[in-house]
């Protein structure tokens, strides 16, 4: 029982590259979050998705985009990255309605160069 | 969701108790009060959350006082281990799309 896996761990991209950040859960929970997390801050809410096949905007949605693949996954994707784009992403989990717990995975660390 | 102040940091000495406030004075009536740590940088975990009660479990106590203003997380006995960033949040048992987590206390606890 993994809970929450995101790939990859570790990531650095020149400015103007694109790579998705992949995020997948095994608790059968239906709603997914994508965050931000910048040196000293708390986490920034960039895009969630409450059920398969929705998704809406966070705090800070510019730049990126999401896919919500499956009940199972959740994708976030920078078309162009950019330095201010260096950050750590971490993607969390709740069951929607009930002890709205959230699981969160390890995080990817993302530096734009 | 209701927003939440706490300090910035706050040091413990090692087999202490730790005791970390969180103030959430605009906290509506159905909002509840949760607690997550974050060690270096790893995904936040969830401690334990209330509604007005006191609540215990293995990790920590919660003490929400009667106006429901501010609230204590309780570490009993605080070991090298438990140094993280603590979140406090208020939030509707519904979605996490509204809540707001700031920067935390950063706890150090001190051999």
């Amino acid at each position: 029982n993994a809970g929450v896996t995101q790939t990859p761990k570790f990531q650095v991209l020149k400015t103007g590259q694109s790579m998705t950040l992949q995020c997948a859960q095994d608790m059968n929970h239906n709603s997914m979050y994508w965050y931000r997390q910048d040196p000293g801050m708390g986490l920034r809410l960039i895009y969630y998705s409450a059920s398969e096949g929705t998704t809406d905007k966070g705090e800070v949605p510019n730049g990126y985009n999401v896919s919500r693949l499956n009940k199972r996954e959740f994708s976030l994707r920078l078309e162009s990255a950019a330095p201010s784009q260096t950050s750590v992403y971490f993607c969390a989990t709740t069951e929607t309605g009930r002890n709205t717990e959230a699981f969160f995975g390890q995080g990817t660390r993302l530096t734009v160069v | 969701d209701a927003k939440t102040t706490q300090p910035t940091s706050m040091d413990c000495a090692e087999g202490r108790a730790a005791n970390l406030p969180c103030n959430h004075s605009t906290i509506s009536g159905n909002e509840y009060v949760y607690w997550y740590r974050q060690i270096h940088s790893q995904g936040p975990q969830y401690i334990i959350h209330g509604l007005k009660n006191n609540e215990t479990n293995e990790m920590a106590s919660l003490i929400i006082t009667e106006d429901r203003k501010s609230s204590t997380l309780i570490l009993p006995h605080a070991t090298l281990r438990d140094t993280a960033v603590y979140y406090c949040i208020a939030h509707r048992r519904t979605s996490y799309d509204k809540v707001i987590f700031g920067p935390g206390t950063s706890l150090s606890v001190i051999p």
